[in-house]
């Protein structure tokens, strides 16, 4: 679990402006994730890469863009098009194969003012 | 593509009681079930899983059963303890999505466990 860094925890963002949200993890995983927790509710997938350089949407990737240029860094944009952003996000990793482990990171609160 | 129901979203039990917390998921090849403890404002973390070749996992007071007939899974809490208090979720993974581990939650299950 402590192999995972994500930062800022907390990010004060306004309207219209682009902010990006950023994963680390040193544990050597091929695969990241990036997932999305509202209040009171589960979490939702936003993009996942399995490996450098590709990257695929999930469930909720409007709004958002990703970048995996190198195995150990994920970064998540939040663009102004996501039209309600404020929320806690959460990046992950795992080898990539069905039936491991997902690890997540701290997390990141973002609220937009 | 897979959905996962989890219920109840609220259970309250008193110290001691078992907790049992349940989810169906809708696509026949899941193999692949984790249960998600996160407490407030932090991480999930995980506190076990199943595949979909055994029926049963136990691990100290915690026990994850599945019925791949029925599409259903479980988590068993025994002896509960004030510690157990938290936001559960159980997820689901599917070979066919691709080498990604990519797993769909349910929406959880907040646990009180009164002292």
């Amino acid at each position: 679990d402590g192999g995972i860094t994500q930062s800022p925890k907390y990010l004060f963002r306004k309207e219209g402006q682009n902010v990006t949200l950023s994963c680390e993890q040193n544990l050597n995983h091929d695969a990241m994730y990036w997932y999305r927790q509202d209040p009171g509710q589960g979490l939702r997938l936003i993009y996942y890469s399995q490996i450098v350089n590709d990257f695929q949407k999930g469930d909720i990737a409007e709004g958002y863009s990703v970048s995996r240029e190198k195995k150990e860094s994920f970064p998540l944009t939040v663009t102004s098009a996501q039209k309600n952003p404020t929320a806690f996000y959460l990046c992950a990793s795992s080898i990539a194969r069905t039936g491991n482990t997902i690890y997540f990171g701290e997390g990141s609160w973002l609220t937009v003012v | 593509g897979e959905n996962v129901e989890q219920h109840p979203s609220t259970l309250s039990v008193q110290e001691g009681d078992s907790a049992v917390i349940k989810c169906t998921y809708s696509d026949s090849a899941s193999n692949y079930f984790p249960w998600y403890k996160q407490e407030l404002g932090k991480r999930p973390q995980l506190i076990i899983d199943i595949r979909s070749n055994v029926g049963e996992k136990k691990d100290q007071r915690i026990a994850v059963t599945l019925n791949k007939t029925a599409k259903h899974f479980s988590l068993h809490i025994t002896e509960t303890q004030p510690e157990d208090s938290a936001v559960y979720f159980c997820a689901a993974s599917n070979p066919g999505w691709g080498a990604t581990n990519k797993l769909i939650f349910g929406t959880g299950t907040l646990l009180a466990v009164q002292p």
